[in-house]
């Protein structure tokens, strides 16, 4: 089955620098790959993904590129502000196998220091 | 909101209880999930219903049960649940079938705390 590794655990920035967190998978077929951000004490939101169709995807300073000939996938955040702090999971699933949900990354805790 | 109700919010439960978790959705998907969340394994999968149907368990223990009446509720029934069940167990619900590229939409858990 799909395995994702997370990396970093954990991330402290500077407010305003660009923050980069990094994920790779192991199965080839997989071809969805989500973003979710959890705030303290709140429930995890989706905040991007992308299809394994397209190599970079942008929501205003959030972006995700994808490696599939190296099975990685980035979320990168540029101008960093303190409500970007939060715990982010990657995520992967092959959405055209049915009935196979998402694996999760075991999160990494980025905490932006104003 | 998110259109996903869980109650309830808090749950302090000793090993010999039995209790029930509720998750509800209003947004008309087809498939319901339970997590586990801690601080080991951050977003454990347990179980998945797709159209009332189970269709995964996730090598989860038989102290935990579920049930999914319809494809609006979804319930997790513990029993002689150990410490180590200690955790947030957050139910989400998506569109279309589990894995599908669908956006999963996640309720605010129950933290649970077995004693």
């Amino acid at each position: 089955g799909e395995n994702v590794e997370q990396h970093p655990s954990t991330l402290s920035v500077q407010e305003g620098d660009s923050a980069v967190i990094k994920c790779t998978y192991s199965d080839s077929a997989s071809n969805y790959f989500p973003w979710y951000k959890q705030e303290l004490g709140k429930r995890p939101q989706l905040i991007i993904d992308i299809r394994s169709n397209v190599g970079e995807k942008k929501d205003q300073r959030i972006a995700v590129t994808l490696n599939k000939t190296a099975k990685h996938f980035s979320l990168h955040i540029t101008e960093t502000q303190p409500e970007d702090s939060a715990v982010y999971f990657c995520a992967a699933s092959n959405s055209n196998s049915g009935n196979t949900p998402l694996v999760f990354g075991k999160g990494t805790r980025l905490s932006v220091i104003a | 909101e998110t259109g996903v109700t869980q109650t309830p919010r808090h749950l302090v439960m000793g090993m010999t209880n039995k209790k029930s978790l509720k998750c509800e959705q209003h947004l008309g998907h087809n498939a319901m999930y339970w997590y586990k969340q801690s601080a080991k394994k951050p977003l454990e999968l347990m179980f998945v219903y797709n159209f009332k149907e189970q269709t995964e368990n996730n090598s989860v223990p038989s102290r935990f049960s579920p049930e999914c009446p319809n494809s609006s509720h979804l319930f997790l029934h513990l029993h002689t649940l150990q410490p180590e069940d200690s955790a947030l167990y957050l139910c989400a619900s998506s569109q279309g079938q589990p894995g599908g590229g669908e956006k999963l939409f996640f309720g605010s858990g129950t933290q649970l705390s077995v004693l």
